[in-house]
């Protein structure tokens, strides 16, 4: 089954880390570029970072940049996101997408939240 | 950064042709892919492109850009579209590769 499930979500408090993994199956995950999107409660998608297929392209929203960082394991058909220094505003549900052909998401996780919180 | 501005809320009546709309300026120069996402699910990619539908998408969806507008019709809208819509295109307004995505526009089905 083409599939992306998404781990390590959970709750954390402000300045603490958390690192979120995207397990892909069923496709051959080192020919797309992956990328991890967010959403708060009751808000809209925010787009969080991208990496192409030999992670030599690697980009950051501004609001993560400095903070995340965003790596892949294409033997272990996996994508992941360290984030560090949390903040409130990183409370979200974070989904991976693939990247069929420049910024169109064709498939998508089914998200794990995080909470970040005193 | 670039924004994508849609409207809030659009209702259609049942079996009605509903139009929702994408503006921005970075559609002047890249095309819109759009997605449904219902309650508690994923966001699900219904058109992409120019106007091309993944094989699951309904071929009630299509979409269409103008300037900077891109819009995305359900013709003959079904109970089942009741749903968030977004839209998202490159931003082009840094030097580095970035996305962004609209607001969002919630559709009812009435």
């Amino acid at each position: 089954e083409v599939q992306l499930v998404e781990s390590g979500g959970g709750l954390v408090k402000p300045g603490g880390s958390l690192r979120l993994t995207c397990a892909a199956s069923g496709f051959t995950f080192s020919t797309y570029s992956m990328n991890w999107v967010r959403q708060a409660p009751g808000k809209g998608l925010e787009w969080v970072s991208s990496i192409n297929i030999g992670s030599t392209y690697i980009h950051y929203a501004d609001s993560v940049k400095g903070r995340f960082t965003i790596s892949r394991d294409n033997a272990q058909t996996s994508l992941y996101l360290q984030m560090s220094s949390l903040r409130v505003e990183d409370t979200a549900v974070y989904y991976c997408a693939r990247d069929d052909y420049g910024g169109v998401f064709d498939m998508w996780g089914q998200g794990t939240m995080v909470t970040v919180s005193p | 950064s670039s924004e994508l501005t849609q409207d809030p809320a659009v209702s259609v009546a049942l079996g009605q042709t509903v139009r929702i709309t994408c503006q921005g300026d970075s559609l002047r120069s890249d095309y819109a892919s759009w997605y449904q996402q219902k309650p508690g699910q994923a966001p699900v990619l219904v058109i992409y492109g120019q106007n091309n539908r993944p094989s699951e998408s309904p071929d009630r969806f299509s979409g269409s850009s103008s300037g900077d507008t891109a819009s995305l019709t359900i013709t003959g809208a079904q109970a089942e579209d009741e749903a968030d819509y977004y839209c998202t295109s490159r931003d082009r307004s840094g030097s580095r590769l970035s996305w962004v995505f609209g607001g969002g526009t919630k559709l009812t089905v009435l």
